[in-house]
């Protein structure tokens, strides 16, 4: 069972470049959320899902867009990287909308550097 | 709108010694809240929650947590601390009908010494 798996791991880009963080997960999951991780910030919310073709902004969704077509999929793209943008992002899943305070998922991470 | 105060941004006990994390948390209705550990170079997992019931709550590795609604705070404990506990430790909390998004506080970095 892979759970939630992000691509790539690691990954540089120049100031202006475009690029997409992929994160599938094969648990049948209808919650998807994108956090990013910065030192002594702690993860914040940059987009989240509640299933496939739904979407909605978390508290940091300036210069990133998402698109949920399937359960399964939910890349996070970087239209014009900036280097404020230079973080490791985490892609995290949960089983249902139920309110039950139910566990995420994550994934091990997306280490971007933008130069 | 919900929030997350860690105190302390690092934390060093000796290997034996009481582990205690502080979180204290903001919401305007009842809220849910969690303990996530992060090891190095890896994705975070839950340590234990709190969504309604005994206020105190057990979680995996000797952990457990006390929701106090007067304090506003969910700290973290372990009455002895082993060397593998080291790691980062984030609280978090979501309001019971926003199931999933949940908001992190700021992360406790915990180092145990021989």
């Amino acid at each position: 069972n892979a759970g939630v798996t992000q691509t790539p791991k690691f990954q540089v880009l120049k100031t202006g470049q475009s690029m997409t963080l992929q994160c599938a997960q094969d648990m049948n999951h209808e919650y998807m959320s994108w956090y990013r991780q910065d030192p002594g910030m702690g993860l914040r919310l940059i987009h989240y899902s509640v299933g496939a073709g739904i979407t909605d902004q978390g508290e940091v969704p300036n210069g990133y867009n998402v698109s949920r077509s399937t359960t399964e999929d939910f890349p996070l793209r970087l239209l014009s990287a900036a280097p404020s943008q230079t973080s490791v992002y985490f892609c995290a899943s949960r089983p249902t909308l139920a309110t039950d305070g139910g566990e995420l998922f994550f994934g091990e991470g997306s280490r971007l550097t933008v130069l | 709108a919900q929030s997350v105060t860690q105190l302390g941004s690092h934390v060093s006990v000796s290997e034996g010694a009481l582990v205690l994390l502080r979180c204290n948390y903001s919401s305007s209705v009842p809220p849910y809240l969690f303990w996530y550990v992060q090891y190095p170079n890896q994705g975070l997992q839950l340590l234990l929650k709190y969504t309604t019931g005994a206020t105190l709550v057990k979680g995996i590795n000797g952990f457990e947590a006390e929701f106090k609604k007067s304090e506003t705070s969910f700290h973290l404990t372990k009455p002895s601390a082993h060397m593998s506990d080291a790691a980062e430790y984030f609280c978090a909390v979501s309001k019971n009908n926003q199931g999933g998004k949940l908001i992190f506080g700021q992360g406790t970095e915990l180092s145990v010494k021989p």
